[in-house]
């Protein structure tokens, strides 16, 4: 049973430049979070989708966007990409209703750097 | 709003010795609380979790945490250190019915000295 998955591990962009991370959940979950996590800081939440649909959003600009697919797997997309926007980029799946002993499952991360 | 603070960014131990690792946090309603574990170049790894039920929770590797209201406290404690101990370490909230939604600590590095 395959866990998180995350394309691609590493990543190097410039500014100004968009970028898309993907994700495929653990079999058997159909909700995924995106996190970002700056270098020795904590993950930071960024949205979680749910039937195809942003459910929850944390503080991130517009830049920021995603998109989830039939399959549950899912898109992370950073527009006009900032020097701050370096980080790695963690998604995490779970599964919506799952009993409050259920677990969220983290994947590997893409770690994006902007130059 | 919930949050987490962790304190001491980092915590150097001898091999053998006791681990504790402070965790404290704020939150309107009674949460979840969880501790994950980092290792160099990776993910997270969920050590444990508290979701209401016992307020001493047993995790992988030998750690523990104890859910202590009065004190809004979630500390981490294993009580002999391994080398293979060395990491970061992450407190999280979540509310029930939040989906996971979790806000975390800024983590607490773990050396473990031979």
């Amino acid at each position: 049973d395959a866990g998180v998955t995350q394309s691609p591990t590493h990543l190097i962009k410039t500014r100004g430049q968009q970028v898309t991370l993907r994700c495929s959940p653990k079999s058997g979950h159909d909700t995924v979070s995106w996190y970002q996590q700056a270098l020795g800081q904590g993950p930071q939440f960024i949205f979680q989708y749910y039937e195809e649909e942003e459910r929850q959003r944390g503080n991130f600009p517009d830049r920021f966007s995603g998109h989830q697919f039939p399959n549950y797997s899912s898109e992370l997309n950073v527009n006009a990409l900032l020097l701050g926007d370096s980080a790695l980029y963690l998604c995490a799946s779970s599964l919506a209703g799952g009993p409050r002993t259920d677990t969220q499952y983290f994947g590997p991360g893409t770690r994006l750097t902007v130059l | 709003a919930q949050s987490v603070t962790q304190l001491g960014s980092h915590v150097s131990v001898s091999e053998g010795a006791l681990v504790l690792l402070r965790c404290n946090y704020s939150s309107s309603v009674p949460p979840y609380l969880f501790w994950y574990v980092q290792y160099p170049n990776q993910g997270l790894q969920l050590l444990l979790k508290y979701t209401s039920a016992a307020t001493l929770v047993k995790g992988i590797n030998g750690f523990e945490a104890e859910f202590k209201k009065s004190e809004t406290s979630f500390h981490l404690t294993k009580p002999s250190a391994h080398m293979s101990d060395a990491a970061e370490y992450f407190c999280a909230v979540s509310l029930p019915g939040s989906n996971y939604k979790l806000t975390f600590g800024k983590g607490t590095l773990l050396t473990v000295n031979p």
